[in-house]
């Protein structure tokens, strides 16, 4: 098993449908996060758990909810999404913060919404 | 608002050149730095991270940190043109789970 498996790799959705993106970490991390990368924009944060618990919501549309049952799981339910909303999204964990304290990141879910 | 910037590129250099790679961050209190690369189409991955001021070397890789100045730079020594990716920076504020990167520079390492 890779570090942080996501999900499915392509998802085409349309603007009514609803969705969920998966990511699993088997690096025993206690921190998940959700990042978009839309072309030639930075990486943006969207959510970040820590332990189960929502410790960062960057301001993110209510049609993105995400949900981590446990620190080794984390959801994304996308519903009711707009076509800017297409992108690339990716799962990445850490172990603590900071310091020498990397961000591993899964492959990605290429989201397009049609 | 956190900040960090990248020249977009693409930094084009001759195989065997050495590649250098510069970002610059709006928050003094910013702790740690980390280097990603990411080939087209995959996910980034670590090179390699700094948090004290100076030079870091891991291989043909060197990290540079200038806190004064608010910078951090890359240098890719005999780049090869298995090099060509981009290359993002990223920074974290110390007790933070909060890593904010900049757009990337894409490098090209011509043959």
């Amino acid at each position: 098993e890779t570090g942080v498996t996501q999900t499915p790799r392509h998802l085409v959705m349309g603007m009514t449908n609803k969705k969920s993106l998966k990511c699993e970490q088997h690096l025993g991390h206690n921190a998940m996060y959700w990042y978009k990368q839309s072309a030639k924009k930075p990486l943006e944060l969207m959510f970040v758990y820590n332990f189960k618990e929502q410790t960062e919501n960057n301001s993110v549309p209510s049609r993105f909810s995400p949900e981590c049952p446990n620190s080794s799981h984390l959801f994304l339910h996308l519903h009711t999404l707009q076509p800017e909303d297409s992108a690339l999204y990716l799962c990445a964990s850490s172990q603590g913060s900071g310091g020498d304290t990397e961000a591993f990141f899964g492959q990605g879910t290429r989201l397009t919404v049609v | 608002q956190k900040e960090v910037e990248q020249n977009s590129g693409p930094l084009s250099v001759p195989e065997g050149a050495i590649a250098s790679l510069n970002c610059t961050y709006s928050d003094r209190g910013s702790q740690s730095f980390f280097w990603y690369r990411q080939y087209s189409g995959k996910s980034p991955e670590l090179i390699m991270f700094i948090y004290s001021n100076g030079d870091k070397e891991d291989g043909r890789f060197t990290a540079q940190l200038n806190k004064a100045s608010q910078y951090v730079s890359l240098l890719i020594r005999d780049s090869q043109p298995s090099d060509s990716a981009t290359y993002l920076c990223a920074v974290n504020w110390g007790g933070t789970y909060k890593y904010i990167f900049g757009t990337g520079t894409r490098l090209k390492v011509l043959a």
